[in-house]
């Protein structure tokens, strides 16, 4: 298993201003992917992100609203950009365990934009 | 692109029962399907993984099976207990074959004492 932690848990942002969430793994993985979950809904992937290389973005999503860093095999930050009330919404941090492709999940931050 | 759903939003069943919840999707052929439960204010957690070639897995008290003809996967929780009760998530992987995931939308299911 991993076990994978994510700053803040929660806060609360005016509009306008950006957060950056932590998203930090106890071992060394190759992918680590971040998932937005709106109230009421299911996860949708926002981007894979990758050591040493550009993150992926999914349709709907772009690099200057979401942009990631993976500075190493353990660690990735997701930041969230001109924030509307629309951001608000919980973000996950994911690794897959190639064994068996499960993902493991961060705990989430929830955010909510006023 | 593909979509994922599942049966109904909410599932209301008695202690002792079988739960059966149901994951539906179109548009492509996914090597391999998984199943997850989320707990409110928590990230999922991995139940069960089945893949193409496999009809049916097991795990203790739960059932996965797998028919690519009809495109669904069926998530059976014996026995059903009220600590059981949570949102169950199906998941596909993702068509860019990049290790990724697609969430289905999920069922909440409450099993009542």
């Amino acid at each position: 298993s991993a076990v994978i932690s994510q700053k803040p848990s929660r806060d609360i942002c005016q509009r306008g201003t950006s957060l950056t969430i932590q998203c930090q793994v106890d071992s060394q993985v190759t992918m680590m992917f971040w998932y937005r979950q709106q109230p009421g809904q299911s996860l949708t992937l926002i981007a894979t992100a990758n050591q040493g290389s550009e993150a992926t973005y999914e349709s709907g999503f772009v690099i200057d609203k979401f942009p990631i860093s993976r500075p190493n095999l353990t660690f990735s930050t997701l930041t969230v950009s001109n924030m509307s009330p629309e951001d608000s919404s919980i973000y996950l941090c994911s690794v897959e365990r190639s064994r068996d492709n499960e993902q493991f999940f961060g705990p989430g931050t929830r955010l909510t934009v006023l | 692109s593909q979509k994922i759903e599942q049966n109904s939003e909410a599932l209301n069943i008695q202690e002792g029962k079988t739960a059966t919840l149901t994951c539906n999707y179109t548009n492509y052929s996914p090597a391999y399907l998984q199943w997850y439960r989320q707990d409110p204010g928590r990230g999922p957690v991995f139940l069960l993984l089945i893949r193409e070639n496999e009809k049916e897995k097991r795990k203790e008290r739960l059932k996965v099976t797998f028919d690519t003809t009809l495109k669904q996967s069926l998530f059976h929780i014996t026995a059903s207990q009220p600590a059981d009760s949570a949102t169950y998530l199906c998941a596909l992987e993702g068509q860019t074959g990049a290790n990724n995931l697609f969430f289905g939308t999920g069922t909440r299911l409450t099993v009542i004492p």
